[in-house]
């Protein structure tokens, strides 16, 4: 089955406390991105990649990075998690080819007390 | 940049077809209309989407008018697992997955 899958779904952390969200695509598709949703802004991306070791950042990209060492896997890393990063995070996947759409995966809560 | 208007709400009944609205008064001509629904806080699902012939798939339909400055999707049959959020986004030709979703219309099917 086609599918976005992250994990973990659910995380509460501590301020400060490294952490890294996982999400990795089943097919084979170029372009990875992460987002955000917070109640009242909507979707907003975080990064994105367009093919292996390229990446570049999106709307909000502060306190976030992220790395694409091979084509399935989009790990999103937060160095130093603060409460302003308690949201509901999405990845998604999409080919390369235009007029295409994108695959969502379904969301990591993540709490940072 | 907003580039899409949507109603905040909607309600439809059972069994009815939902007609959702979208407003994309400032579209280029390489942008596609895509939509999109969001049941309670689960990843965004695709819909439908089209530049600008009308479109139909076995979830719903895509109507554009003429001049392209607006849409609407309908659900056919609206069914309670139909409650969501539907968004509507004006996407460049080519952009990867760069998706600009606004707060959508919030759906709700009543029986």
């Amino acid at each position: 089955e086609a599918q976005v899958t992250q994990n973990p779904r659910y995380l509460i952390t501590v301020t400060g406390k490294k952490l890294t969200v996982t999400c990795s695509q089943n097919m084979n598709h170029e372009y990875m991105s992460w987002y955000r949703q917070d109640p009242g802004l909507g979707l907003r991306q975080i990064y994105y990649s367009m093919n292996v070791e390229v990446t570049d950042k999106g709307d909000v990209p502060e306190g976030y990075k992220v790395s694409r060492k091979e084509k399935r896997n989009f790990p999103l890393i937060l160095e130093s998690p603060s409460p302003n990063q308690t949201s509901l995070y999405f990845c998604a996947s999409s080919p390369r080819a235009p007029n295409t759409e994108a695959f969502f995966g379904q969301g990591t809560r993540l709490t940072v007390v | 940049d907003a580039k899409t208007t949507q109603p905040p709400s909607m309600d439809c009944a059972e069994g009815r077809a939902a007609n959702l609205p979208c407003n994309h008064s400032t579209i280029s001509g390489n942008e596609y209309v895509y939509w999109y629904r969001q049941i309670h806080s689960q990843g965004p699902q695709y819909i439908i989407h089209g530049l600008k012939n009308n479109e139909t798939n076995e979830m719903a339909s895509l109507i554009i008018t003429e001049d392209r400055k607006s849409s609407t999707l309908i659900l056919p049959h609206a069914t309670l697992r139909d409650t969501a959020v539907y968004y509507c986004i004006v996407r460049p030709r080519g952009t990867g997955n760069q998706f600009y979703f606004g707060t959508g219309t919030s759906l709700t099917v009543i029986p």
